[in-house]
């Protein structure tokens, strides 16, 4: 059974600009959650979707957005790129919405110049 | 808010030997506690506690929580090169898949 993909892997990106990365889920899993991952912060919780619907959204700026489509992929987007948006940013799928065990993805490598 | 946080930030040992990685947390709707150990990219699944006092167990990895005190603990023994890695402690909480993560433990196990 296929992962959790994300693409693409690595992308360089200047100030201002806007970025969207892409999430495929695990088959059968309705559940995509987006984290930032940082050296000095951690992983930082940005948004849930379930069934198309954002559930749960993290402290980030509006210029932080997603979605999830039928199909439970699930892109998310940043605009006006800040140096400080520089960061993994990894997907996570799971089956069952309540439990918290979560299937993450390789990350996207987002370098802001 | 919720909150996560894990102790030490960082640890390096020999191999042979035993860790113990803690975990303390403070959350709204408390529903489970999960490990995930992160070697490269992405965070790998470990174990999920969601009562108090029975451990669980895979191999020389052990966790326990104690919900009464809020914290959690994750044993490794007999350490192995292997073993090196952050190790994530995360809670879920609240009606949904909100999941907060700590800051993570990096692990390195030296020959």
């Amino acid at each position: 059974k296929a992962g959790v993909t994300q693409t693409p892997r690595y992308l360089i990106k200047t100030r201002g600009q806007q970025v969207t990365l892409s999430c495929s889920p695990i088959s059968g899993h309705r559940s995509v959650s987006w984290y930032q991952q940082t050296p000095g912060q951690g992983l930082q919780f940005l948004f849930e979707y379930f069934s198309e619907t954002q559930r749960n959204k993290g402290n980030f700026p509006g210029r932080f957005s997603g979605r999830q489509f039928s199909n439970s992929r699930s892109e998310m987007n940043v605009s006006t790129l800040e140096l400080g948006d520089s960061a993994l940013y990894l997907c996570a799928s799971s089956f069952d919405r309540k439990d918290g065990e979560l299937f993450f993805g390789e990350g996207s490598r987002l370098t802001v110049l | 808010e919720d909150k996560v946080v894990q102790s030490p930030l960082s640890l390096v040992v020999h191999e042979g030997d035993t860790v113990t990685l803690n975990c303390s947390y403070e959350v709204t709707n408390f529903r489970s506690l999960l490990w995930y150990k992160q070697e490269k990219k992405a965070p790998t699944f470990l174990f999920m506690l969601t009562s108090s006092g029975i451990e669980k167990k895979s191999g020389r990895l052990s966790s326990i929580l104690d919900k009464k005190e809020l914290f959690s603990i994750l044993n490794i023994t007999a350490t192995q090169t292997g073993d090196s890695a952050i190790y994530l402690c995360a809670v879920s909480s609240g009606g949904y898949q909100k999941v907060t993560f700590g800051t993570g433990t990096k692990l390195q196990v030296i020959p």
